[in-house]
């Protein structure tokens, strides 16, 4: 099974910080990945889909980016909404699986 | 507006058993794959299980492999999750979600919460 790992598991940023959270795959998923946000008590929100397509409705400070086995999410300045965990999650074959999730806190 | 509805989940002893169901609206529910996903308390995302329009393709996490029985009914727009021979780490809110035709998840239900507990 492929084996999705995030770093960093914590993020202490500010308003106005660029954030990068890195997820990287344990082998080539091509462009199969995706980024969730999640805030406490509610169901996930698609953030992004293969890899760097933004969802409708998202915020364009939020990008994405990567192939193979190494992408990133990136935010290009935290606004206090974004306060939450994301997580990625890859789709290659009918198995999918998710990062641990990286919370982004308050500084 | 795209609904999903989760319902069944409750607490459970070890061993028990348990099925899941997810109502769906607002869309062509024979037209998408569908999957359930799980969230243990504080914890992270967990996929579970997915199947595709027809029911022909199933797959499993190797967590729940050989005890969970993922099912659907187009004609009633549901989606279901047969839970057998549950453990305390099966305890969970366990999300019905949408899938669309490039295998991202687009949709998610509220959740139902299971507890496994004696």
């Amino acid at each position: 099974d492929i084996q999705m790992t995030q770093s960093p598991s914590t993020l202490s940023a500010s308003v106005g910080d660029r954030v990068t959270i890195t997820c990287r795959a344990s082998q080539s998923i091509s462009s199969w990945l995706a980024w969730y946000q999640q805030k406490p008590g509610k169901a996930p929100k698609l953030l992004i889909y293969e890899a760097s397509n933004l969802d409708s409705g998202v915020p364009s400070r939020f990008s994405g980016s990567g192939s193979g086995t190494e992408f990133t999410l990136t935010i290009s300045s935290l606004q206090p909404d974004d306060f939450a965990t994301y997580y990625c999650q890859q789709y290659n074959s009918y198995s999918r699986t998710f990062g641990q999730g990286t919370k982004v806190e308050i500084k | 507006e795209v609904q999903l509805v989760e319902s069944g989940g409750g607490l459970v002893k070890p061993g028990g058993s348990l099925r899941l169901s997810c109502a769906a609206s607002g869309f062509t529910f024979s037209s998408y794959h569908m999957n359930w996903v799980r969230q243990a308390p504080g914890k992270g995302l967990e996929w579970v299980s997915f199947t595709s329009t027809g029911s022909n393709i199933k797959s499993y996490a190797d967590s729940v492999k050989g005890r969970f029985s993922i099912s659907r009914d187009n004609a009633k727009n549901s989606l279901y999750l047969q839970m057998k021979n549950l453990r305390a780490e099966d305890t969970a809110v366990y999300y019905c979600v949408r899938e669309t035709d490039a295998a991202y998840f687009d949709n998610w239900g509220q959740g139902t919460l299971v507890t496994v507990s004696s």
